[in-house]
């Protein structure tokens, strides 16, 4: 099992549509979570950072949390072709191996 | 300004050969990272400083040796390059380790011929 994983898509969607990105992960114990956004050429940028168990939203954005299922999503409201690009999940075991594991991330491509 | 530079931004080399990646942030941040990104887009750490210390330190061969002279560099050498080496190769920094944002520098695309 990897310890996170993403579908790999593509997922495409409609301009306007929401876009819905899920991310499970194995370790019980982690304790930070991301969204980064990764651009064909580009480097990662970070869209989102999640805590707690909830909801946070950021403009078009929503993260959820849910601990209990191990289980992280993204919420694109109004997708817009410019949302168009790699959405990678990422989780911080914390503890003795702190460190950013990432998964394979999900393709997303928004049809105008 | 760029926050995170790395050069070179492309590095086309032949097989057993040595080469330094070199990473620059000016954000003040204490932590530095490199990321090595697969042709399958898998994003893996190999290195971490947190002022010039080294925490995080994958299992990755020898042959790369990371180097940090201040807080603000972090450089990654690479001895005795093989064809599995071709990658992009990105560095990134956070205010303090582990759980703060990452920002990362626009990577540098290996290729080993």
């Amino acid at each position: 099992q990897k310890e996170v994983e993403q579908n790999s898509g593509p997922l495409s969607v409609p301009e306007g549509a929401i876009a819905s990105l899920n991310c499970t992960y194995s370790d019980r114990g982690s304790q930070s979570f991301f969204w980064y956004r990764q651009y064909s050429g580009k480097s990662p940028e970070l869209i989102m950072s999640i805590y707690s168990n909830g909801d946070k939203e950021d403009g078009r954005f929503t993260a959820q949390l849910n601990k209990a299922s191990q289980y992280v999503s993204l919420l694109i409201r109004d997708s817009q072709p410019s949302d168009s690009a790699t959405y990678l999940c990422a989780v911080n075991r914390g503890g003795a191996t702190n460190k950013l594991i990432f998964g394979t991330g999900t393709l997303l491509a928004v049809q105008p | 300004d760029t926050a995170v530079s790395q050069t070179p931004k492309y590095l086309v080399t032949q097989m057993g050969n040595d080469k330094s990646i070199k990473c620059e942030q000016n954000l003040g941040h204490d932590t530095m990272y490199w990321y090595k990104q697969d042709s399958k887009k898998f994003l893996k750490i190999m290195f971490s400083y947190n002022n010039k210390e080294l925490i995080i330190n994958e299992t990755v061969p020898n042959r790369f040796s990371p180097k940090s002279p201040d807080k603000a560099h972090l450089n990654l050498h690479i001895n005795s390059l093989e064809l599995g080496d071709s990658a992009v190769y990105f560095c990134a920094s956070s205010q303090e380790a582990y759980t703060d944002t990452q920002y990362f520098g626009p990577g540098t695309r290996l290729t080993v011929l």
